[in-house]
């Protein structure tokens, strides 16, 4: 069984603050997602990443893949209010079917 | 196209009772995904279709829950003689291979409640 554990749980911060999301297994992944999820609605794609060591860019938004693809972060660079939501990792197997970590609850005071 | 989408958005049901959801995935995308997801917790997958046919089941999916996607556009959920254990939000997503990845895009979800 595929396991993705993320951390921290839960995150609460000032706006303008920078943060680390980690997601870790270990199991090998094709591809890693990473989706924002608001209350009451279904995930939102933000990245994909599929190369080891590969790092994307999105915003303030930095995603990187492990060298061995079982890892991945998510930096974010000054936080905002509208930051906030649950910030989910999944992973692809050969299957195609995403095994999706805990999550990590982002909250972005003022 | 908007997107994928999911009807209804909410259901209240009677332990006992028969359910059945829809989801119409984005019109070009020939995979189709099931997942369920309980408060405080990620998606689990439950099935998924390539086209009209069901290829994977997990082992969530019990007897009481069917699946079906007839043509190889809108899918439909089913769970017979739901029970409270069954009070979840239900997810579609769906997918169009694009080299190593299969990008899945969610719908809204339907949420379940079993009194």
């Amino acid at each position: 069984t595929q396991l993705l554990e993320q951390s921290p749980q839960f995150l609460s911060i000032q706006e303008g603050e920078n943060l680390t999301v980690y997601c870790n297994s270990s199991s090998v992944f094709s591809s890693l997602q990473w989706y924002r999820q608001e209350p009451g609605e279904g995930p939102v794609l933000l990245v994909t990443v599929v190369t080891g060591g590969e790092v994307k860019k999105l915003k303030r938004l930095t995603f990187q893949f492990g060298d061995a693809r079982k890892d991945s972060s998510l930096h974010i660079t000054a936080a905002q209010p509208g930051d906030t939501g649950l910030y989910l990792c999944a992973g692809a197997g050969t299957a195609s079917k995403l095994t999706f970590g805990t999550g990590t609850r982002l909250q972005v005071t003022l | 196209d908007t997107g994928v989408s999911q009807d209804p958005r909410h259901k209240i049901t009677k332990r006992g009772q028969n359910v059945t959801f829809r989801c119409d995935p984005i019109s070009e995308h020939n995979r189709l995904y099931w997942y369920r997801q309980t408060l405080g917790q990620g998606p689990e997958f439950l099935t998924y279709f390539q086209n009209e046919a069901q290829l994977e089941k997990s082992r969530l999916l019990s007897d009481r829950f069917s699946a079906e996607r007839p043509k190889g556009s809108f899918s439909t959920l089913e769970i017979q003689r739901t029970e409270q254990g069954d009070s979840a939000m239900y997810l579609c997503a769906s997918s169009l291979y694009r080299g190593p990845s299969y990008e899945q895009y969610f719908g809204p979800g339907t949420r379940l409640t079993v009194t």
